[in-house]
């Protein structure tokens, strides 16, 4: 099936430092998305960005989309030890009718 | 008031045991799913409902059954379990299907003996 890759698998990193999440795809797209996964817990939706747009911001969030090559990156700035858990990309593939899911990126924030 | 609400949070059960999972929504989303996560976090689509409809049934046993009684519930059964079928199990649901965000559960942490 057609997924998005993350890299790094594990990230580590100290509070204050920023951190990037790249996520890369096989197929086109008609958006991307990122999510937030916390310790035994659900998946939260960060930011949606489209695939006719190229970068978006939220708050320390920073998405890029770069179609010609199939990737986007999350950039957070000034993480903080809040900001561990692990952080998902999803694809919505033109064609289909969900959100399929890479297999995340475990960020830890360092105090 | 939470969006998307599943039950139970932990299931421990024995091999060849039939279970359910329910899931509700009151965020009036057109579509619901469910995931399961394995113990490599990865998330893998099983159903997808859309207006009572399923839309996608990815390939997954048959012992594994989605049903809606409305729009606002999608539950799932699950009979003969085994112990691969040990994970967690995430409910979803969108306002239109994989067009905009996705709302999750807490998750159901499923174990079989």
């Amino acid at each position: 099936s057609q997924q998005g890759e993350e890299d790094p698998q594990a990230l580590s990193i100290q509070e204050g430092e920023n951190a990037t999440m790249n996520c890369s795809y096989k197929t086109s797209i008609n958006n991307l998305q990122w999510y937030r996964q916390n310790s035994g817990r659900g998946l939260v939706h960060l930011i949606l960005i489209r695939s006719n747009e190229r970068e978006k911001h939220s708050g320390r969030l920073r998405v890029t989309l770069d179609t010609s090559k199939k990737s986007s990156s999350l950039l957070i700035t000034a993480s903080r030890a809040a900001d561990t858990a692990s952080y998902f990309c999803a694809t919505d593939l033109s064609g289909y009718s969900t959100l399929t899911f890479g297999k995340g990126t475990m960020l830890l924030v360092s105090p | 008031d939470t969006a998307v609400s599943q039950t139970p949070k932990y299931l421990v059960t024995q091999m060849g045991n039939d279970k359910s999972i329910k899931c509700e929504q009151n965020l009036g989303h057109d579509t619901m799913y469910w995931y399961k996560q394995d113990s490599k976090k990865f998330l893998k689509i099983m159903f997808s409902y859309n207006n009572k409809e399923l839309i996608i049934n990815e390939t997954v046993p048959n012992r594994f059954s989605p049903k809606s009684p409305d729009k606002a519930h999608l539950n799932l059964h699950i009979n003969s379990l085994e112990l691969g079928d040990s994970a967690v199990y995430f409910c979803a649901s969108s306002s239109r299907t994989g067009r905009t965000e996705a709302f999750f559960g807490q998750g159901t942490r499923l174990t079989v003996v």
